[in-house]
């Protein structure tokens, strides 16, 4: 079964600094999509980052990046300059084109003033 | 456009009852997935609907249950609440439902058993 660990519960950031968010997934599939979500405490969810298995070149949307590893089946995610906005929880997901998504317990991300 | 609307925001109900949540998908989406969060389990996948079918379905009990209206609206469903089913429900809708397409989340049904 495919399963996506976040191994942070809680991390916590400078403002204007950098933090790494990691995140680990099992799977036997070739073919999968990852995905990071922010869930700010407002409580609606918004795509921040996505990746496609097959592409090899990491994912960038502005101050967000990803470092994918597909043999290490990791997806970190990177999060330059960042702001006080940026405080939410952050859910790494995992989906196949066979499965529904998979989501990990999640990571709080503080950041500080 | 807007954005997926899930009703009621908050609900309180007792151990027995049965409820029913709603959620408006964006316009033109047709794909609207089900997932439940709690603090123990995280987010788990429900069910997920496309063209008023189920085409998907998580690890739940057959207390819960869902449909999807011509228009794409989708209702779910829980009957005999126990202590446990309380959680955030959130629904997300996708133009197709395929992996490639991005799931815009709704806003989520707080649910409360007493």
């Amino acid at each position: 079964a495919q399963t996506v660990t976040q191994s942070q519960p809680e991390m916590s950031v400078q403002e204007a600094e950098t933090v790494t968010l990691s995140c680990t997934y099992d799977t036997s599939e070739s073919d999968y999509y990852l995905f990071w979500y922010k869930q700010p405490p407002s409580r609606q969810m918004i795509l921040v980052i996505r990746q496609e298995a097959y592409k090899q070149q990491n994912a960038t949307e502005n101050r967000f990046s990803v470092n994918f590893q597909k043999a290490a089946k990791s997806f970190s995610l990177k999060i330059s300059d960042s702001q006080l906005g940026d405080a939410a929880m952050y859910f790494c997901a995992y989906r196949s084109a066979h499965n529904d998504m998979r989501f990990g317990a999640g990571t709080r991300l503080t950041v500080k003033p | 456009k807007a954005g997926v609307t899930q009703t009621p925001r908050y609900l309180i109900k007792t151990r027995g009852q049965q409820v029913t949540l709603s959620c408006s998908p964006i316009s033109g989406h047709r794909s609207v997935s089900w997932y439940q969060q709690t603090p123990g389990q995280g987010l788990q996948f429900l069910f997920e609907y496309f063209s008023e079918t189920q085409r998907n379905k998580g690890n739940f009990p057959g207390r819960f249950s869902g449909r999807q209206f011509s228009n794409s609206r989708s209702e779910m469903n829980v009957s005999t609440l126990e202590l446990g089913d309380s959680a955030l429900y959130l629904c997300a809708s996708s133009l197709e439902g395929r992996p490639t397409d991005t799931q815009y989340f709704g806003p989520g049904t707080r649910l409360t058993v007493l």
